[in-house]
């Protein structure tokens, strides 16, 4: 079963503006930990942010925050004032116990985010 | 603070030929990953170190790929014979250690071509 789930294949955004890329995800364990990166055309997976499942308020870090509705099983990611810079692949991926004790990375299959002038 | 460094950038091989990457990761961590991102795709984990004891090798096609980290700090991947599927970006992480909130840090991965 998928673990985790981005619905947004591709996405526009103008400069300036503010985009919302969505992320829902699967567990059943209480502790994991939820992550984006951006991979640029270079290849290198550049980490965002970070969302614990215990952590009682939303992640910010920047221009990027992550809205965390553990209900929901959702940790959608905001860029507010978005740069032409941004434009990338965006990786949900999130860490949960494996039956290896490890903790293992689990990505979903990315948004493309084109910024536009 | 230096990145994690992979080796080399890009490779071109034919199949059934054999080819290695190589990985440093960041100073003093204990944790290291190897990913491998087919096109349009996410990462996917094949194998985690701990120091240089084997965490989870689960996702491995261990009939053709194989990977050590001798003495705890740089790592090898080896794919013996490669195939066309092979075709992938090979990434390299590190981390702290492998609590859920540690965060991975990725190299520039090495962009194989199997002919």
């Amino acid at each position: 079963a998928q673990k985790i789930t981005q619905t947004q294949p591709g996405m526009f955004v103008q400069e300036k503006e503010a985009v919302t890329l969505d992320c829902t995800y699967d567990t059943s364990d209480p502790s994991y930990g939820l992550f984006w990166y951006k991979q640029p055309s270079s290849g290198e997976m550049i980490f965002l942010i970070y969302q614990g499942s215990y952590d009682q308020q939303n992640a910010t870090e920047g221009r990027y925050s992550l809205n965390f509705q553990k209900a929901r099983k959702s940790a959608n990611l905001v860029i507010s004032a978005s740069q032409l810079g941004d434009s990338a692949m965006y990786f949900c991926a999130m860490r949960e116990p494996n039956s290896n004790s490890g903790y293992a990375l689990n990505f979903g299959k990315g948004t493309s985010l084109l910024v536009t002038p | 603070e230096a990145g994690v460094a992979q080796s080399p950038r890009y490779k071109i091989i034919e199949k059934r030929q054999s080819v290695a990457f190589w990985c440093n990761p960041i100073s003093g961590h204990a944790t290291l990953y190897w990913y491998q991102q087919i096109l349009g795709q996410g990462p996917k984990l094949l194998i985690q170190f701990q120091n240089n004891g084997v965490v989870d090798d689960s996702q491995l096609p261990k009939d053709r790929f194989s990977a050590e980290r001798l003495k705890g700090v740089d790592s090898t991947l080896k794919i013996q014979p490669a195939k066309l599927e092979d075709s992938a970006v090979y990434l390299c992480a590190s981390s702290p250690r492998r609590g859920a909130a540690d965060t991975q840090y990725f190299g520039p991965g090495t962009r194989l071509t199997v002919l």
